[in-house]
C-alpha cells in the first residue's frame, strides 16, 4: 500500500481562523514532509520531520506551525493566515531522509478568505 | 545550489506520436533522479527513482534513462490518459542542511490529443 492520506480535502478560511491540516501514512515510513504548491509551480518544501523530530525548516513563517504525533501522522497547524497563503497543501512520506521516493498525498486545497 | 530545468515548458503530441521531456540538472552529489507525473489539482505521482548513471527504467508506455547531466523520460505512442505534468526532481547526498531535499523542476505540460 502506497498510499498516503489527507484531511480535509477542500478548506476556507479566514485571516483570524485556527484550522489543522492532518496527514497520515501506514507505509512504515519515517520520514514525512509538507509541501506547498502554487497553481502552475511544482511543490515547495516547508517542513521535514524525520523519527518525529523535525529535521528541516525551511525558514516558513511562524503563522503555520507543524506537529507529528506519532511515526504515521503529521499535521499543520494554522493561525493568522494571509490570502497569499492560499495554495495546495501536499504531505509526503518516504522510507527515510534520503530512502526511497517521496509519496504524496492528494493535498487540500486551502483559500484563505 | 541544485538546479533542474525541465525541457519543454509544454508539449502537444497526436495520439501514438513518441516523444522525450528532458530534465538537466546541476547537484553537488546526486543520491537520486525521481520523476512524477501530477494531474491538476492532485498530488504527484511517484513514477521512477534513477540513481545512476545508465540507469533505465520503465512503466507501460513511460521509460526514464539517466546520464550524467540530464534524464529523459521517453513516452511510446501516447494516449490522451498520459496527459499531465510531468516533474523531475533531484537529491543530493547526505550532508549539509538540504539533507532529504527534493530539487524540482518548473514540469513540463504534456496534452495528448485523440
Amino acid at each position: 500500500d502506497t498510499e498516503v492520506t489527507q484531511t480535509p480535502k477542500h478548506l476556507v478560511m479566514g485571516m483570524t481562523n485556527k484550522k489543522s491540516l492532518k496527514c497520515e501514512q501506514h507505509m512504515g515510513h519515517r520520514a514525512m514532509y509538507w509541501y506547498k504548491q502554487k497553481a502552475k509551480k511544482p511543490p515547495e518544501l516547508m517542513f521535514v520531520y524525520s523519527y518525529e523530530k523535525l529535521s528541516i525548516n525551511e525558514s516558513v513563517p511562524s503563522r503555520f506551525s507543524p506537529e507529528c504525533p506519532n511515526s504515521s501522522l503529521l499535521n499543520l497547524h494554522l493561525h493568522a493566515l494571509q490570502p497569499e497563503d492560499s495554495a495546495l497543501y501536499l504531505c509526503a512520506s518516504s522510507q527515510g531522509l534520503a530512502e526511497g521516493g517521496q509519496y504524496f498525498g492528494p493535498g487540500t486545497r486551502l483559500t484563505v478568505t | 545550489e541544485d538546479q533542474v530545468t525541465q525541457s519543454p515548458e509544454a508539449l502537444r503530441l497526436q495520439e501514438g506520436e513518441s516523444s522525450s521531456l528532458n530534465c538537466s540538472y546541476t547537484v553537488s552529489g546526486l543520491r537520486g533522479l525521481f520523476w512524477y507525473r501530477q494531474d491538476p489539482g492532485k498530488g504527484p505521482e511517484f513514477l521512477f527513482t534513477l540513481y545512476s548513471a545508465g540507469e533505465e527504467k520503465e512503466k507501460e508506455r513511460l521509460k526514464a534513462t539517466l546520464t550524467k547531466k540530464e534524464s529523459f523520460l521517453h513516452i511510446t505512442a501516447p494516449k490522451p490518459e498520459d496527459s499531465a505534468t510531468y516533474l523531475c526532481a533531484v537529491q543530493a547526498h547526505a550532508g549539509g542542511t538540504s539533507y532529504g531535499k527534493l530539487t524540482f523542476g518548473q514540469g513540463t505540460i504534456l496534452t495528448v490529443h485523440p
